[in-house]
C-alpha cells in the first residue's frame, strides 16, 4: 500500500479563496483524522471520522472549514473562505478498527494563504 | 483525555542513550501509552506502545511503572537522523473510533 496520500502537497491561494484538500487513507482503515499544524498551536485535531461517520469536528476553527467523507477511501477538507491565519501544515491520518493499533500519516499539505 | 507533560526539549550526542520521560498523573484504566516521532516536513510516525511494565521494539524501548503515571521512551544509542520532535499521547485505543490528541512534544537534538 502507498500509504496515506494527501493532494496537493504545497498549495498557495488568495485569501478570500476556496481550497479544497484531499486525503485517501490506506485501503481498509475505518478511521480517519485531519489535523493541522502550526508553529504556534502544534498539532491539532480538527475532525475525525470513524466508517465514513463525522464522529467530532469540535476542533474545527469555525464555519469556513469543512469536511466530508463520501466513502471509504476518500476524504476532503474544505476552507472557504481561506484566510491567511489558515496558513499550516494540514496532515491526514488514518487507522485500521483494530484494537492498540497506530495511526499513519500523509505527508501533509502545506497551505500558504496570502 | 489524560493529560501529558514532557520536556520541551532535550540535547544528545550521538552514540548516547535518551530517554525522555512523559507524566500522565491522571491515566485512566483502559489508556494506553504512545510514541511518535516526527521529522521536519512529515507527518508523525509511531514508534511504540504500551500498557504496563517495559515494551521493546527493534526502534525503542518504553518503560511504564506499576503505578503507570509517567513513562520513559528510551532510544538506545542516537544518530543524527534521531534528531525529530517525540510525542507521548495517552488514551484509549484507536479501534473503535476513539481520537489521537497531541501535545507539545519533546523537540531531540541529536549532535556530533
Amino acid at each position: 500500500d502507498a500509504g496515506v496520500i494527501q493532494s496537493p502537497r504545497h498549495e498557495v491561494t488568495e485569501m478570500g479563496q476556496e481550497v479544497t484538500l484531499r486525503c485517501k487513507p490506506i485501503s481498509g482503515h475505518n478511521s480517519l483524522f485531519w489535523y493541522r499544524q502550526t508553529m504556534m498551536r502544534g498539532l491539532e485535531l480538527l475532525i475525525y471520522f470513524n466508517n465514513n461517520v463525522p464522529i467530532d469536528d469540535s476542533g474545527m476553527p469555525e464555519d469556513r472549514f469543512s469536511a466530508k467523507m463520501p466513502n471509504a477511501s476518500f476524504s476532503t477538507l474544505k476552507i472557504q473562505p481561506s484566510e491567511p491565519r489558515d496558513s499550516a501544515v494540514y496532515f491526514c491520518a488514518s487507522s485500521s478498527g483494530t484494537e492498540n493499533t497506530e495511526a499513519f500519516f500523509g505527508q501533509g499539505t502545506r497551505l500558504t494563504v496570502v | 483525555l489524560a493529560k501529558t507533560t514532557q520536556p520541551i526539549s532535550m540535547d544528545s550526542y550521538e552514540g548516547q542513550e535518551v530517554n525522555i520521560t512523559c507524566s500522565h498523573n491522571n491515566i485512566a484504566t483502559n489508556d494506553y501509552i504512545t510514541w511518535y516521532q516526527q521529522f521536519p516536513s512529515q507527518g508523525p510516525r509511531f514508534i511504540i506502545q504500551g500498557y504496563k511494565t517495559k515494551v521493546t521494539n527493534e526502534v525503542a524501548s518504553l518503560f511504564i511503572p506499576a503505578d503507570r503515571k509517567s513513562s520513559t521512551l528510551s532510544l538506545p544509542r542516537v544518530s543524527l537522523s534521531d534528531t525529530a520532535v517525540y510525542y507521548c499521547l495517552v488514551g484509549p485505543p484507536l479501534g473503535g473510533g476513539n481520537k489521537l490528541t497531541f501535545g507539545t512534544g519533546t523537540q531531540l537534538k541529536v549532535e556530533l
